[in-house]
C-alpha cells in the first residue's frame, strides 16, 4: 500500500487566491481526517469524515475553509480566499474501523505558504 | 484547546541512554496514542494503549497509562541517533474514539 497520498507537497500562493489540497486515503479505511500544524497552535483537527460523510467540522476556522469527500478514495480541502495566516502544514490522515481504536496513518503533508 | 500536554518540551540525551516523555490530559479517554514526527515529515503511529490497560510494550518502547492521574509516559530504551524526532501523545475521547486530540509534543535530540 502506498499509504495516504497528499498533493501538492508544497504550495505557494498569493493572498486572495483559491487553494485546493488533495488527499487519497488508504483503501479500506473509512475515516478521513484533516489536520493543520503550526508552530503557534500545534496540530489542530479541522474536520473528519466517516464513510464519506462529514461528522465534525467544528475545527474549521471560518467559512473560507471547506472540505469534501466525493468518494471513498478522494478528499479535498479548499481555502477561498486564502490569507497569510492560513500558512501552515496541512495533513490528511485515515483510519480503519473497530471501536477499540486504530492508529491513524498520516500523509506527508502539504506545506502551504500564502504571501 | 489542547487535550494533552507533553513534558518536557525538549529533551537532549546521549545515544544509549533512556528517554522518558510524559503526557497529561484533562478529560476521560477511550485510548491514548503516541506518534513520532521527523522534521518535515508526517506523523507515524507508534503505539496505542486503551483506557483499561496500564502498560504496553513495543520493541524499545514502553508506554504506561494512569487514568486516575490522567497521565501517560513513553519510555524509549537504549536510544539511537535515529530516534531524534518530535513525539506527540494523542487522546481519543470517550464520546468519540475516532477523534484524536494531539498534545504539543516533545522534541527529542539523541546525540551520537
Amino acid at each position: 500500500d502506498a499509504g495516504v497520498i497528499q498533493s501538492p507537497r508544497h504550495e505557494v500562493t498569493e493572498m486572495g487566491q483559491e487553494v485546493t489540497l488533495r488527499c487519497k486515503p488508504i483503501s479500506g479505511h473509512d475515516y478521513l481526517f484533516w489536520y493543520r500544524q503550526t508552530m503557534m497552535r500545534g496540530l489542530e483537527l479541522l474536520i473528519y469524515f466517516n464513510n464519506n460523510v462529514p461528522i465534525d467540522d467544528s475545527g474549521m476556522p471560518e467559512d473560507r475553509f471547506s472540505a469534501k469527500m466525493p468518494n471513498a478514495s478522494f478528499s479535498t480541502l479548499k481555502i477561498q480566499p486564502s490569507e497569510p495566516r492560513d500558512s501552515a502544514v496541512y495533513f490528511c490522515a485515515s483510519s480503519g474501523l473497530d471501536r477499540g481504536g486504530y492508529g491513524y496513518t498520516f500523509g506527508s503533508g502539504t506545506r502551504l505558504t500564502v504571501v | 484547546s489542547q487535550q494533552g500536554e507533553e513534558d518536557p518540551q525538549a529533551l537532549s540525551i546521549q545515544e544509549g541512554e533512556n528517554a522518558t516523555m510524559n503526557c497529561s490530559y484533562k478529560t476521560s479517554i477511550n485510548n491514548l496514542q503516541w506518534y513520532r514526527q521527523n522534521s518535515g515529515r508526517g506523523l507515524v503511529h507508534l503505539i496505542l494503549i486503551r483506557s483499561n490497560e496500564r502498560e504496553k510494550h513495543s520493541g524499545r518502547l514502553r508506554v504506561t497509562l494512569d487514568t486516575s492521574k490522567k497521565s501517560s509516559s513513553l519510555l524509549i530504551t537504549a536510544s539511537r541517533a535515529a530516534d531524534t524526532a518530535s513525539y506527540f501523545c494523542a487522546t481519543a475521547l470517550m464520546d468519540s474514539s475516532y477523534k484524536l486530540i494531539f498534545g504539543s509534543g516533545t522534541r527529542l535530540l539523541v546525540r551520537p
